[in-house]
């Protein structure tokens, strides 16, 4: 057991350039999540995946967020035409899904800066 | 969504104290995780609990699910304790899909 793994740890980008991130999960866990963190505030979900299913989108996804999780492993984020308000501390966790004893386990985050 | 409030919002302690964080929802939940944010940002899951009470060294967490909160109970507390603690439900009816976080206790320990 590795732990969650995300890259980039930190990404600086200008506004209106598209990113994108990556999360391996912990390689057992079917279920894979995207969150969102400010400053000061709790983790907002994102998203959600069940092996390669998307399963679940918060409305704070938008047309500007993509996720994908092709073969049911590791996920990545996009985010395109970036905007100040997207900066933030960008989460993933996974879960083993099938019982309700899954507690999530979290990544270090990338922590995204758009000037 | 459902609500997730947390008390108190900052903490400050002195090591060796003990302390008591509360956290209320306003509906009925099937599960509730406590996570533990250290101050380089990893969030940590300390319990899965929906219910009664867990032990882990010097943190325990109770849950009275019918009366919609939750407590963690910090004794003996050491500087590596600080940080924000969050708790975090899911939408009514979820099975592990979309959790909801409060906005977190910052606890602070001092030697």
């Amino acid at each position: 057991d590795t732990g969650v793994s995300q890259n980039p740890r930190h990404k600086i980008t200008k506004r209106g350039q598209n990113v994108t991130f990556r999360c391996d999960p912990i390689s057992e866990h079917n279920r894979l999540y995207w969150y969102r963190q400010t400053l000061g505030q709790g983790p907002e979900f994102l998203t959600y995946f069940q092996n390669e299913a998307q399963l679940e989108k918060s409305r704070l996804l938008s047309d500007r967020f993509s996720a994908e999780r092709p073969k049911g492993s590791f996920s990545t984020l996009e985010i395109q035409r970036t905007e100040q308000g997207d900066s933030a501390m960008y989460l993933c966790a996974s879960s083993l899904g099938m019982t309700y004893n899954s507690p999530l386990h979290f990544g270090n985050g990338t922590r995204l800066t758009v000037t | 969504g459902i609500q997730v409030e947390q008390s108190p919002p900052d903490l400050i302690l002195q090591e060796g104290a003990n302390s008591t964080l509360r956290c209320n929802f306003s509906d009925s939940v099937n599960n509730l995780q406590w996570f533990h944010q250290n101050p380089w940002g990893q969030l940590i899951n300390l319990f899965y609990i929906p219910s009664g009470t867990k032990q882990n060294g010097r943190l325990s967490a109770t849950t009275v699910a019918t009366e919609r909160y939750s407590l963690l109970y910090i004794s003996s507390s050491q500087t590596t304790d600080s940080g924000v603690y969050f708790c975090a439900v899911p939408d009514r009816g979820s099975t592990l899909g979309r959790l909801y976080f409060g906005r977190g206790t910052q606890l602070t320990v001092w030697p």
